[in-house]
């Protein structure tokens, strides 16, 4: 049971590069996020999905665009990095909103 | 975007200190308040979850208990082990939404 797997591990992007963070989970969860963390912050909710089909703006939205491909799949784009956008990113998921969440291993984004 | 405060930010003990710290939330938008344990280099993983006013949860020499009256939550280690060594990170369930905290920073001292 691999739980959340999220790829890839580490990224170095160039200013104004696209690329597309991957998650996937198998326990049948329906609800999956995209967080990031930064130093002296909590996690922010970048963008959530309640349910399959349903994609929502989190707290840090701009710049971002996800994908709810199925039930088991929720990836994050971005379509032009900024170096704003260097963080730490974690999917989670759970089996619904209110329920505690499942997180995957982070991915580690720079973008110079 | 609600404010969860966490403290302190870090905290170093002795092997075998016991120690506690705080999770402070807003009351008015309480649905359920849930600990995590986050060792470096991993991801988060699930302590607890509480969700009503009085709650004592323990888990092996880690407890916590929830006041959601006056807003806060106290995370206990009994006997402090190197192995406790983590951020563990608080977050405010509303229904709607996660709010995390920064974390308190424990480092035990062997």
């Amino acid at each position: 049971n691999a739980g959340v797997t999220q790829t890839p591990k580490f990224q170095v992007l160039k200013t104004g590069q696209s690329m597309t963070l991957q998650c996937a989970q198998d326990m049948n969860h329906n609800s999956m996020y995209w967080y990031r963390q930064d130093p002296g912050m909590g996690l922010r909710l970048i963008y959530y999905s309640a349910s399959e089909g349903t994609t929502d703006k989190g707290e840090v939205p701009n710049g971002y665009n996800v994908s709810r491909l199925n039930k088991r799949e929720f990836s994050l784009r971005l379509e032009s990095a900024a170096p704003s956008q260097t963080s730490v990113y974690f999917c989670a998921s759970s089996v619904h909103r209110s329920s505690g969440y499942t997180f995957g291993s982070g991915t580690r984004l720079t973008v110079v | 975007i609600l404010n969860v405060e966490q403290s302190p930010q870090s905290l170093h003990v002795q092997e075998g200190d016991s120690t506690n710290f705080t999770c402070s939330f807003p009351s008015s938008n309480f649905y359920a308040l849930h600990w995590y344990r986050w060792e470096t280099a991993k991801s988060p993983e699930a302590l607890f979850v509480m969700t009503l006013n009085g709650d004592e949860k323990k888990k092996g020499r880690i407890s916590a208990t929830l006041n959601t009256k006056e807003g806060y939550s106290y995370l206990y280690i009994k006997g402090s082990q190197p192995e406790d060594s983590a951020t563990y990170l608080c977050a405010l369930n509303t229904g709607n939404q996660f709010y995390f905290g920064t974390g308190t920073s424990l480092t035990v001292i062997p």
